[in-house]
């Protein structure tokens, strides 16, 4: 049975980074996509970036792409995502989402990161 | 970037009623294997989004079957039969063709 199980909330200042985690259970986390998506308080859904299994690499939106690292660890089958020069605007709940067997069918539960001096 | 959109924004729905919500992307999603990569989630309050619907028209495991999914290319529709409360909450669309991925802004469906 697949689940993702995310770390928890995270308070940070403006300008530090976050790292967000998300373990992985029932496959190996290379062996399928890992994408993170966010949403910030009301508003919709935006994806972040992911891990594309089949070219073995990680592909960002371009408006993260200078401050956002996904990386997997097989050890702990565990995926990361680090967020650097952090914002106001960055403040949202944090998803990572898998394709086990369709498109995003899990999801973590989230995560909340709040940005605030 | 392809962008999504959705109409209407907020619908209102009497239980027991038909609920239609339309997704429209700028370029076609038409993928070369002949499937439109078009997919629906539902969001319930507090919740993580879930996968509803993929590939336009094709159910996510445990998905009523009240709910359905139509349209190709640019035009696509998610369909909720006869609604009931626990369908309450955000449904989004999402291209999956071409990234970066991108979603819809959402339709909030409440009961009247």
């Amino acid at each position: 049975q697949v689940r993702l199980t995310q770390s928890g909330a995270e308070v940070k200042r403006p300008g530090a980074s976050v790292r967000v985690s998300c373990k992985v259970s029932g496959y190996t986390v290379t062996d399928s996509s890992i994408h993170w998506v966010r949403q910030s308080p009301g508003k919709g859904l935006e994806w972040i970036g992911g891990y594309d299994p089949e070219d073995r690499e990680r592909i960002y939106t371009q408006k993260f792409q200078d401050r956002v690292i996904l990386t997997e660890d097989t050890s702990t089958n565990t995926a990361y995502m680090e967020l650097r020069s952090l914002t106001s605007e960055d403040t949202a709940v944090y998803y990572c989402a898998t394709d086990a067997t369709a498109p995003f069918d899990h999801w973590g539960q989230g995560t909340l990161v709040t940005v605030s001096s | 970037d392809i962008v999504m959109t959705q109409s209407p924004l907020s619908l209102p729905v009497t239980p027991g009623e038909a609920a239609t919500i339309s997704c429209n992307s700028s370029q076609s999603l038409l993928h070369g294997t002949g499937f439109s990569f078009l997919h629906w989630f539902q969001q319930k309050p507090g919740q993580s989004p879930q996968l509803l619907m993929y590939l336009a028209s094709n159910r996510a495991s445990g998905v009523p079957d009240r709910f359905s999914g139509s349209g190709s290319g640019t035009d696509f529709t998610l369909k909720i039969s006869r609604v009931e409360a626990e369908d309450v909450g955000l449904y989004y669309c999402m291209q999956g063709l071409q990234t970066p991925l991108t979603f819809g802004p959402g339709t909030r469906v409440d009961i009247k």
